[in-house]
Formats: structure tokens, C-alpha cells, sequence
């Protein structure tokens, strides 16, 4: 059985920088695209960006292109999003998911607080 | 980007009734493999979201045939034929036609 399970809940200050993860089991991570997703609380879904982690291509949102980092560390089975420096506007829910033909496994997601 | 558009966004149903949620992107969804890269999820309250429908018409592993998609191009609807209390949450489509994948802004469905 697919698992996606995520990091636990973050609170940061603004400035401050954060690596998030998510570890995938019951299949190698290589072999299937990675995105993440942000919800603001009490708003819908946002896709953010993912990555293949068999060869580290990686696509952005444009909305957050540059405000973010996804990578992957295929050897642990490890995808991760990262902030160099936190805004009180990035206070959410972050999930990531496993994209086979559809986004079928979601991480539990992982509360960011920045404040 | 690709702009997806849903409505109701507020869908009171009183169990046992069917329900109908219709979601429209800006651009078509229908790839030259004839299929239309268009999902749907359910947001159940405080779980992340679950896969409903799969290309437009595909019910995911485990999704009760109450559940049932339809539409092609840019216009798609997703029927509950009789709702269960259970049905609760926001249900989300979602393209995969282009990145950035984009989603709609999610019709809360509730309990009369």
C-alpha cells in the first residue's frame, strides 16, 4: 500500500527559513511526478509545483516560482518544499501528492504557521 | 493558465437526493489520446483531499457508483445519484491538461 507521510506542524517567524517533507513507502518515489499543494486556511487547493525525483525535473506554479524550492532525495524516498524566508502569508496547509494518472495518494498534510 | 470554473459553490441536499456539481475550464481538457485530463476530489472536513473520478469519468479504487463523472472538452459535471451523510465535504475538479495544474474553487456540499 502507497503512503505519503508528511512532516509534522511547523510554527516559524517571518524571515525565517523551513524544509518540509514527505516520505513515500510501499513504492520507490523515483518513478512517479511529486507536486505540492497549499490551502490557506479556509481557501481551496493550490497547486504549487512538482518534480520526477527519478532525474529531479521540476516544474512551478509562476505564482510560486521563485518563493519556493521543491526537491527529492530518491536514496531515502524523500520529496521536500522549502522556504529560504517565511511570510506570514504563507501560513497554511501544505499536502503533497503522488500523480499516477490523477493525484490518488495525498500526504495528511503538514500545518506551516508563520508568526 | 487554465481557469476552472465550478458552481454551485453551496449545494444543500437532503439525504437520498441526487446532487450535481459542474465544473468548466477556459480552455479544452480533451488530449489527442481521447482522453479528458479532468479530475475530481472530496474534500472531506480536516482530512486531505481523496480522489473521486479520474479522467473525466473514471471512478478511483474504492469509490462507492453513486459517484459518477461526465463531460468533455471544457464542460464536466460530477452526480451523486442518492447523497449520503458521509457525501459531506468540498468536492474540487482539478486539470491536468497543462501545467500549472489548476483547480476549482470547491462547492461545499452539506446536509439539509
Amino acid at each position: 500500500e502507497v503512503q505519503l507521510v508528511q512532516s509534522g506542524a511547523e510554527v516559524k517567524k517571518p524571515g525565517e527559513s523551513l524544509k518540509i517533507s514527505c516520505k513515500v513507502s510501499g513504492h520507490g518515489l523515483s518513478d512517479y511526478w511529486i507536486a505540492w499543494v497549499r490551502q490557506m486556511p479556509g481557501k481551496g487547493l493550490e497547486w504549487m509545483g512538482s518534480i520526477y525525483p527519478r532525474n529531479s525535473d521540476t516544474t512551478y506554479s509562476p505564482s510560486f516560482q521563485g518563493q519556493v524550492t521543491i526537491s527529492a532525495d530518491k536514496s531515502i524516498d524523500t520529496a521536500y518544499l522549502q522556504w529560504s524566508s517565511l511570510k506570514a502569508s504563507d501560513t497554511a496547509i501544505y499536502y503533497c501528492a503522488r500523480q499516477t494518472t490523477s493525484y490518488a495518494h495525498w500526504g495528511q498534510g503538514t500545518q506551516v504557521t508563520v508568526s | 493558465d487554465i481557469v476552472m470554473t465550478q458552481s454551485p459553490l453551496s449545494l444543500p441536499v437532503t439525504p437520498g437526493e441526487p446532487a450535481s456539481i459542474s465544473c468548466r475550464s477556459t480552455q479544452s481538457l480533451l488530449r489527442s489520446d481521447g482522453d479528458n485530463y479532468l479530475d475530481w476530489y472530496l474534500q472531506k472536513p480536516g482530512q486531505s483531499p481523496h480522489l473521486l473520478i479520474y479522467l473525466g469519468s473514471n471512478r478511483a479504487s474504492g469509490v462507492p457508483d453513486r459517484f459518477s463523472g461526465s463531460g468533455s472538452g471544457t464542460d464536466f459535471t460530477l452526480k451523486i445519484s442518492r447523497v449520503e451523510a458521509e457525501d459531506v465535504g468540498v468536492y474540487f475538479c482539478m486539470q491536468s491538461q497543462q501545467t500549472p495544474y489548476t483547480f476549482g474553487q470547491g462547492t461545499k456540499l452539506e446536509i439539509k
